[in-house]
């Protein structure tokens, strides 16, 4: 079956640290998109990627960094500049330049400070 | 800038009965396209519906059914015969033609049995 999928389910980051969080999907879909979610603040985006080797910022950039090497591979890092990483974090799909398509997610990483 | 507003942080609805989400956005655009989504305790995202601007007709899936109002820019949610499934977080989300999606801040649901 095809799908996103994101790894690990939980992730902890000491101080200082730089941790990556994996998002891979085997849908063909060229944009990808990573979301911030926080309890009452519904979806906050922080990157997304149109097509292989190319990303845009979101709302809440700073303090994460994305690459798209592969079709099929959107992995996030949060870096030590971001100091309140705590939330849980969407991966996401869709076909690009087609409005009627909603987005796939992945079934997110819960990420939380030692 | 568009943006989707929820204004219902939390709603309850009896077993069996019918419930309505509301969602409004802001856009001047004419074509575009919205969505539900529901996110259950376990987190995963998953699409509800979908509805076309340029349909006039509402859609519906299943016991869910949305009031698309695009003059008063208003797309809500209708879920009929509640279960206890239902229970979840609702998000109402926009897209228009580029791949950038907007999503509103949720609305909680409870289904009292």
């Amino acid at each position: 079956d095809g799908g996103i999928t994101q790894s690990p389910k939980y992730l902890f980051r000491k101080e200082g640290q730089n941790v990556t969080l994996s998002c891979e999907q085997n849908l063909n879909h060229d944009a990808m998109y990573w979301y911030r979610q926080d309890p009452g603040q519904g979806l906050r985006l922080i990157y997304y990627s149109q097509i292989v080797n190319d990303f845009q910022k979101g709302d809440i950039a700073e303090g994460y960094s994305v690459s798209r090497e592969k079709k099929e591979s959107f992995p996030l890092t949060v870096t030590s500049a971001q100091k309140n990483p705590t939330a849980f974090y969407l991966c996401a799909s869709s076909i690009a330049h087609a409005s009627n398509q909603p987005q796939h997610f992945g079934d997110g990483t819960r990420l939380s400070i030692l | 800038a568009q943006t989707v507003t929820q204004s219902q942080p939390e709603m309850s609805v009896q077993e069996a009965e019918t419930v309505t989400l509301s969602c409004t956005y802001d856009t001047s655009e004419s074509d575009y396209y919205l969505f539900w989504y529901k996110q259950p305790p376990s987190r995963q995202m998953i699409l509800v519906i979908r509805q076309e601007a340029y349909k006039q007709q509402n859609a519906t899936e299943n016991r869910f059914s949305v009031n698309f109002q695009k003059a008063a820019k208003s797309f809500s949610l209708k879920i009929s015969d509640s279960q206890l499934g239902d229970a979840a977080m609702y998000f109402c989300a926009y897209r228009r033609g580029g791949n950038q999606f907007y999503f509103g801040t949720g609305t909680s649901l409870t289904v009292i049995p």
